[in-house]
């Protein structure tokens, strides 16, 4: 069965960088794009941007240009997003989702404080 | 970019009733919008995709319809484990572009 499995809880000072990883497993990995979705606290779904693992194109959405970095590791089957430059509007749940969001990681709560 | 509306966003019903919950487009999407559920805790879940297709394990219960700028989810007869909250979602393929609504909370009356 298809299981997103992400890393865990990351508390983070402003202006250093967040790293998530998504550990997928029972499907072929490179055959679907891998997106990446984050909720702020009791606020709604963002969509951040999407990966496709085969050949780490990736498209991220124009809020987070500059900021947002997603790679991939074949080997592992994992994905990698890593945020930049945090500030304490990043504190948010960090999903990733398969590509037509039929599966989603558990979610990873990324803290921004001084 | 496309804005999805959703309102009201605090829908309160009782079991066993009917439940309509709008999505209206800024601009006209295509047949790619998609519903998912959310529980306190959890991560959402797809409920619908293509407008009215539903996700394999889906009860019937669920339907969307819609098209141009207006869609709906109806949920026919509320059962306890529906109360959550809903979003809706559309994505422009090329390039990919994903919008969500900010969502509509179903409670209990």
């Amino acid at each position: 069965q298809v299981q997103l499995v992400q890393s865990g809880v990351e508390v983070k000072k402003p202006g250093a960088s967040a790293q998530v990883s998504c550990k997928a497993s029972g499907y072929t990995f490179t055959s679907y794009y891998m997106n990446w979705v984050r909720q702020a606290p009791g606020q709604g779904l963002e969509w951040m941007g999407v990966i496709n693992p085969n050949s780490a194109n990736t498209r991220y959405a124009q809020k987070f240009q500059g900021r947002v970095t997603m790679t991939r590791d074949t080997s592992t089957r994992t994905v990698y997003m890593e945020l930049s430059s945090l500030r304490s509007e990043d504190t948010a749940v960090y999903y990733c989702a398969t590509q037509s969001f039929d599966f989603w990681g558990q979610g990873t709560l990324v803290t921004v404080s001084s | 970019e496309i804005v999805l509306t959703q309102s009201p966003a605090t829908l309160s019903l009782s079991p066993g009733e009917r439940a309509t919950l709008p999505c209206r487009a800024s601009q006209s999407v295509s047949s790619s919008l998609a519903w998912f559920q959310q529980k306190p805790g959890q991560a959402p879940s797809l409920l619908i995709y293509d407008v009215s297709t539903r996700a394999p394990g889906i009860p019937a219960r669920f339907n969307g319809s819609g098209s141009g700028t207006d869609f709906t989810l109806t949920i026919s007869s509320l059962e306890p484990e529906d109360f959550a909250v809903y979003y809706c979602q559309q994505r422009v393929n090329r390039p990919p572009v994903i919008t969500f609504g900010q969502g509509t909370r179903l409670e209990i009356k």
